[in-house]
């Protein structure tokens, strides 16, 4: 069964840190380049980032909101895409999901087809 | 920066009756399109990529259609478990993002 479960969410201080995780199982990780989208409550999805497959180069983009706060990476032998968020503000809190990225019947890759049950990061004093 | 409108923001219908869903771009997006359902207190789930094209598994009373800027949502005849939320949500590269549409609801009337 493809999956993916994130962890590491909680509650954390301002201007802290936290590092999230995303395990997948049941595909070759390797291959798919990997999103984090995250919702703040009562809000829609809003992308976070995402970062490319190893045959694509493997860089990161960001969204403007978390950019040089936020750092995705990612450990292919460990089939875990990770999500290091620094300088941590109230309004980063939310559902922190993580997703597969993929493509249809061209080389586009821009939509997401699996996605994890999501993790609650909550940034409060 | 590519944004996504969505129309209506509510839809109120009865269970068996058809639904619309309108989802507009700023610029054109060629049929790089994909929607998604979300219900309370589980992740977005991709229904349509391409426009048009129904993901693994779902049903066949969903589909797609549009190109360049404008796009629907059809749901032929609403089943109880369709009333969600659903997003539309594409990808561009100057900037470089991915951005959802703000949302439709559909609720039971």
């Amino acid at each position: 069964e493809v999956q993916l479960v994130e962890s590491g969410g909680g509650l954390v201080q301002p201007g802290r840190s936290l590092r999230l995780s995303c395990t997948a199982s049941g595909f070759t990780f390797g291959d798919y380049a990997m999103s984090w989208v995250r919702q703040a409550p009562g809000k829609g999805p809003e992308w976070v980032g995402f970062i490319r497959s190893k045959a694509f180069d493997g860089t990161a983009e960001y969204a403007a909101s978390v950019k040089g706060r936020f750092t995705i990476s990612r450990d292919d032998s460990k089939y875990i895409a990770y999500l290091q968020m620094n300088s941590l503000k109230s309004e980063d809190t939310a559902i922190y999901y993580c997703s597969r990225v993929t493509r249809g019947s061209t080389n586009h890759y821009y939509f997401m087809d699996v996605w994890g049950k999501g993790t609650t990061v909550t940034v409060s004093s | 920066e590519i944004v996504l409108t969505q129309s209506p923001a509510t839809l109120s219908l009865s269970p068996g009756e058809r639904a619309t869903l309108s989802c507009r771009a700023s610029q054109s997006v060629d049929s790089y399109l994909a929607w998604y359902q979300q219900k309370p207190g589980q992740a977005p789930r991709l229904l349509i990529y391409d426009a048009s094209n129904r993901a693994t598994g779902i049903p066949a009373r969903f589909s797609g259609s549009g190109s360049g800027t404008d796009f629907t949502l059809t749901i032929s005849s609403l089943e109880p478990e369709d009333f969600a939320i659903y997003y539309c949500q594409q990808r561009s590269y100057r900037p470089h993002l991915f951005t959802f549409g703000p949302g439709t609801k559909v609720d039971i009337k």
